[in-house]
């Protein structure tokens, strides 16, 4: 069974800071892996979505990678903002699913 | 693109009544829809898959007769939550994806938030 870990459970940096947040997944055999945001009481917004045959992707100020060996993802959060402040989860597609994991609540202090 | 919408948004209701929740792509045709419920601080977890014209594939420990999926269209899929309980109380989610399963990118709605007096 696929198990999704996402620590710390939150974060507060002060604006301006480079950041990095980890996942780690118990299946190596994935076949991509999401990292979403979610505002309080919101849906969730899809922020970078990595094939299982790539290494990393990159929108803006956002860069995720994938180490399906090790069965690790990191995003990276350059130049963090206020507006960056939300919920970050990462979910690990495999065997016609998606697990999520619980989530890291980043906030950024102006 | 790749829009999925949801209505309603929050919904509150009696014990012992049933919610239906619509889950809609509005600007692609989804052949597999997803529904997943958040409890406070949780992760969302899957609760069923629904293929258009067949039925739901519902994940261990979900009670399909509470929790009744129709798929009936390419865009349309809706979830009723049947005699209700506090309990059921929750944050329910769908993505929908534009092919087979996890192959393709899953596109997540706005949410649905239960509130069951």
């Amino acid at each position: 069974k696929q198990e999704v870990t996402q620590i710390p459970a939150a974060l507060s940096v002060p604006e301006g800071e480079n950041l990095v947040l980890n996942c780690s997944f118990t299946d190596s055999a994935i076949y991509n892996l999401q990292w979403f945001r979610q505002d309080p009481g919101k849906g969730l917004t899809s922020l970078l979505l990595i094939q299982s045959s790539q290494r990393e992707q990159t929108s803006g100020r956002l860069n995720a990678s994938l180490d399906k060996s090790s069965g690790r993802s990191t995003l990276y959060i350059a130049a963090s903002q206020p507006g960056d402040s939300a919920t970050y989860l990462c979910a690990a597609g495999a065997n016609s699913k998606l697990t999520f994991g619980k989530g890291i609540t980043l906030s950024v202090r102006p | 693109g790749a829009v999925v919408s949801q209505h309603p948004s929050w919904v509150i209701c009696k014990s012992g009544t049933s919610v239906k929740i619509e889950c809609r792509s509005l600007d692609f045709q989804a052949t597999t829809m997803f529904w997943y419920r958040q409890f406070p601080k949780q992760s969302l977890m899957l609760m069923a898959t629904s293929n258009e014209g067949s039925k739901a594939t519902y994940e261990q420990g979900v009670e399909k007769d509470k929790f009744l999926i129709n798929h009936a269209s390419l865009t349309l899929s809706t979830l009723t939550v049947t005699s209700a309980h506090p309990e059921d109380s929750s944050f329910y989610i769908c993505s929908a994806s534009l092919g087979q399963g996890i192959y393709n990118e899953q596109f997540f709605g706005p949410g649905t938030r239960l509130t069951v007096l």
